[in-house]
């Protein structure tokens, strides 16, 4: 009963490092989407994908980049590292983009940008 | 474009009184409405959704929403708080006409003290 599992659980990278944030999901679900939390401005959504091979943007999508290759994984790329990018980031998935679907989480990645 | 106002950013509370979280949203169509709850150092978990019919809604640990379509508003209620409700909660609406993306309010932070 894995759900959504996000690697990994920690990071801190020096400004101008890369790095790649791992989603996985095992429910067999088209939409999948990447979410940051900062304090008092809730979750805003990064990018989404509503099925293999099809990635959009979200809210704020700028100094990220996603794939989607298979249905399980959504991986989120960060190029070039900056501190603004210090955040709690959310993977979620739901089963389609239609009617009455809710987004199950993962655990969540703290990234510190110094 | 969607936006969901919450109305207090913390609340505090003692054992036993009771809470209302307000949230309203801006969109006038059908839209699919959300309250998730985040305990210290964890991921979002599902509280309650509604999707159509009864507009009272229930949900896990007591809670209960009720979702007032002229006032664009869905807010939370619990009629008798405990100490383990310490938590940050968050409303979400979701629309067919954008997606299904899931758009959250920035959060209110509860402390119940014992």
């Amino acid at each position: 009963n894995a759900g959504v599992t996000q690697t990994p659980k920690f990071q801190v990278l020096k400004t101008g490092q890369s790095m790649t944030l791992q989603c996985a999901q095992d429910m067999n679900h088209e939409y999948m989407s990447w979410y940051r939390q900062d304090p008092g401005m809730g979750l805003r959504l990064i990018h989404y994908s509503v099925g293999a091979g099809i990635t959009d943007q979200g809210e704020v999508p700028n100094g990220y980049n996603v794939s989607r290759s298979t249905t399980e994984d959504f991986p989120l790329r960060l190029l070039s590292a900056a501190p603004s990018q210090t955040s709690v980031y959310f993977c979620a998935s739901s089963p389609t983009t239609g009617k009455n679907t809710e987004a199950f989480f993962g655990q969540g990645t703290r990234l510190t940008v110094v | 474009a969607q936006s969901v106002s919450q109305h207090n950013h913390h609340v505090i509370l003692s054992e036993a009184a009771s809470l209302e979280l307000g949230c309203n949203y801006s969109y006038g169509g059908t839209v699919n409405l959300f309250w998730y709850v985040q305990y210290p150092g964890q991921h979002l978990q599902l509280l309650l959704k509604y999707f159509s019919g009864d507009p009272l809604v229930k949900g896990i640990k007591g809670f209960e929403a009720e979702f007032i379509k002229s006032k664009f508003s869905f807010n939370l209620r619990k009629p008798s708080v405990q100490w383990s409700d310490t938590a940050e909660y968050f409303c979400a609406v979701s629309a067919m006409e954008y997606g299904n993306k899931l758009v959250f309010g920035a959060g209110t932070i509860l402390r119940v003290k014992s």
